[in-house]
């Protein structure tokens, strides 16, 4: 398994800033995940983030809202941009096991309500 | 378009008691998972099943894994109130390396 932090754990954002968000793994790992997920919802994927290529989005998400970087295999960013009140979720970062099972394992999230 | 359902969605028993999660899909995985998520945390990884029809036991926790790989189980006997939490499961398709997530069962179980 990987131990996965999210930094901040939870925040309270104006209309109109952004926020970056922080992953960081206990090991490195090529494949890095953000969601997002409304409490008591299932997930949805934004973008997988891979070190060194360009982060792939999910239909409905796009860079420049949601700026991702990958500066290393143990590392990653998540940057809401322009917020709305709609942007109020959870974001969860997660990576792939190394068992061979794809399972992923999971960061606590954080829980961003824009006023 | 959400590949995987789950059933029911929400769930409230008494603690002592039986239940049975469903997860459906009518595309096939190379494999599937189920996550139990708690309020402030991030979904923890409960079971991998891999082969159909594979029958996986965690403790009180029945996994399975249908014989076609479209579908899953979650049972769990004699419920605790430990077992609070919104279930998830996921099927991962080798074919594009994609991961799918189920629309979510929440349970809730009353001392």
């Amino acid at each position: 398994s990987a131990v996965i932090s999210q930094k901040p754990s939870r925040d309270i954002c104006q209309r109109g800033t952004s926020l970056t968000i922080q992953c960081q793994v206990d090991s490195q790992v090529t494949m890095m995940f953000w969601y997002r997920q409304q409490p008591g919802q299932s997930l949805t994927l934004i973008a997988t983030a891979n070190q060194g290529s360009e982060a792939t989005y999910e239909s409905g998400f796009v860079i420049d809202k949601f700026p991702i970087s990958r500066p290393n295999l143990t590392f990653s960013t998540l940057t809401v941009s322009n917020m709305s009140p709609e942007d109020s979720s959870i974001y969860l970062c997660s990576v792939i096991g190394a068992g061979g099972g794809h399972e992923q394992f999971f960061g606590p999230g954080t829980r961003l309500t824009v006023l | 378009t959400q590949l995987l359902e789950q059933s029911p969605q929400f769930l409230s028993i008494q603690e002592g008691e039986n239940l049975t999660v469903y997860c459906n899909s009518s595309s096939v995985f190379s494999s599937l998972q189920w996550y139990r998520q708690e309020p402030g945390e991030g979904p923890v990884l409960l079971v991998t099943v891999v082969t159909g029809g594979e029958v996986k036991k965690l403790k009180r926790l029945t996994f399975q894994f249908g014989d076609a790989r479209k579908d899953s189980s979650l049972h769990i006997t004699a419920a605790q109130t430990g077992d609070t939490g919104l279930y998830l499961c996921a099927g991962y398709s080798n074919t594009g390396n994609q991961f799918y997530f189920g629309t979510g069962t929440s349970l809730t179980v009353i001392p």
